[in-house]
């Protein structure tokens, strides 16, 4: 079973900055199957990027995603108000699709 | 557009099954085109994915809960259903229930979730 970390824990930033977030697995993972999703506090978690880099339907391209094998990164690329939130990185591909532990990004 | 609607008992006592259904509306849930899971928020493990199911049955489950956890899958009524047994506080927290798209040997995330239930270990 793949087991994913995340860093940082928190990022603490303002609006217009930059974010950049890691997941490393502890395992290659097959045809970069890694899921970006962005979770709310009372709100279902949402999908923002999968297979490594591509955008989900909707997602505005100020969110990128990037890698391949263990190491993979989310970019926010000028974070807007409704961005601060947690993030979590999941592996998709097949069963069991692991989450990572989360980025709490913060201002 | 697809909507799924989690429900449960929100009170469950230590050592008990807990049951979950999972209600999907605005499409059948019986195509193979797509897959469901169950995921859940807890305290101190963030999101946590729990197994997921195909439409003709086949689940798969986290191998932390390997032994306690059941999926099934109701294609009259269109729901699927959870059940955990031996519960303990450990399992307090938000269940959701969520669906995705399979490709031909692989997954895609879960792009469609349900709002969650809020369940509570206590005596």
């Amino acid at each position: 079973e793949i087991v994913l970390t995340q860093s940082p824990d928190t990022l603490s930033l303002s609006p217009g900055e930059r974010a950049t977030l890691s997941c490393r697995a502890s395992q290659s993972v097959s045809g970069k199957f890694v899921a970006w999703y962005q979770k709310k506090p009372g709100q279902s978690p949402r999908v923002l990027i999968y297979s490594a880099s591509t955008r989900a339907t909707g997602i505005p391209d100020r969110f990128s995603g990037s890698g391949s094998g263990t190491d993979f990164t989310l970019t926010i690329s000028s974070l807007e108000p409704e961005d601060f939130a947690v993030y979590f990185c999941q592996q998709h591909g097949n069963s069991p699709q692991v989450f990572g532990p989360g980025t709490k990004v913060e201002i | 557009q697809v909507q799924l609607q989690e429900s449960g008992p929100g009170l469950v006592e230590p050592s008990r099954t807990l049951s979950l259904t999972c209600t999907v509306s605005g499409g059948s849930i019986g195509s193979g085109n797509y897959y469901y899971a169950w995921i859940r928020q807890t305290a101190g493990k963030g999101l946590e994915w729990l197994g997921r199911i195909f439409p003709n049955g086949g689940g798969m489950y986290s191998p932390s809960l390997r032994g306690r956890i059941t999926l099934s899958i109701d294609l009259s009524m269109n729901h699927l259903s959870l059940q955990l047994t031996s519960v303990t506080a450990a399992d307090t927290g938000i269940y959701f229930c969520a669906r995705g798209s399979r490709g031909s040997y692989w997954l895609y995330p879960l792009d469609f979730w349900g709002q969650g239930t809020t369940i509570t270990v206590s005596s």
